[in-house]
């Protein structure tokens, strides 16, 4: 099993729609979490983080941690094409990373 | 916010050259720095864990002695890919926490490297 598990996709979401992007963990003592995007090219840029159970908001973005389900989520509202990325989920204790998931908004 | 700041952006080299990519994180102290590589299309890979004034920990199926990493203080990292092959094409970036274990990632812009 991966240490930390996501959907390859592409997910593909019309604009102004949410999209949900998940990710599954193994290691149940992490403690930290978090999503990076990632365009074409271009270095992981850190959208959010996340420590405790529950849901986290953040402008259009919302993550959301269930330890005892050990996974992450992440929400993101009225989509625009502008979310077109890789979104990389991101868990440590030790620094690993899923495979990321790429969104395609949909004008 | 914390800024990691990576040179050079872009490198072309010859077979059998090496290449040195620094990094440095512009407004804090690491004690610790990451190295990862990223093929096209492909997820991010850990390479090694720069530590400041200390050997560093190579991830496993990374050769220490062709990538070559150097933290001489807490504001920079070097790694140098020696001898570099045309396989050694990839996009390497660097990554710095500001703060404890459990605090993000800050990530330079990246090099993509070229050997030809």
């Amino acid at each position: 099993q991966k240490e930390v598990e996501q959907n390859s996709g592409p997910l593909s979401v019309p604009e102004g729609a949410i999209a949900s992007l998940n990710c599954t963990y193994s290691d149940r003592g992490s403690q930290s979490f978090f999503w990076y995007r990632q365009y074409s090219g271009k270095s992981p840029e850190l959208i959010m983080f996340i420590y405790s159970n529950g849901d986290k908001e953040d402008g259009r973005f919302t993550a959301q941690l269930n330890k005892a389900s050990q996974y992450v989520s992440l929400l993101i509202r009225d989509s625009q094409p502008s979310d077109s990325a890789t979104y990389l989920c991101a868990v440590w204790q030790k620094v690993t990373f899923g495979t990321g998931t790429k969104l395609q908004v949909i004008p | 916010g914390a800024v990691v700041s990576q040179h050079p952006s872009r490198v072309i080299c010859k077979s059998g050259t090496s290449v040195k990519i620094e990094c440095r994180s512009l407004d804090f102290q690491a004690t610790t720095m990451f190295w990862y590589r990223q093929f096209p299309k492909q997820s991010l890979m850990l390479m090694a864990t720069s530590n400041e004034g200390s050997k560093a920990t190579y991830e496993q199926g990374v050769e220490k002695d062709k990538f070559l990493i150097n933290h001489a203080s807490l504001t920079l990292s070097t790694l140098t890919v020696t001898s570099a092959h045309p396989e050694d094409s990839s996009f390497y970036i660097c990554s710095a926490r500001d703060g404890g274990e459990g605090s993000p990632l800050h990530f330079g812009n990246g090099t993509r490297l070229t050997v030809t």
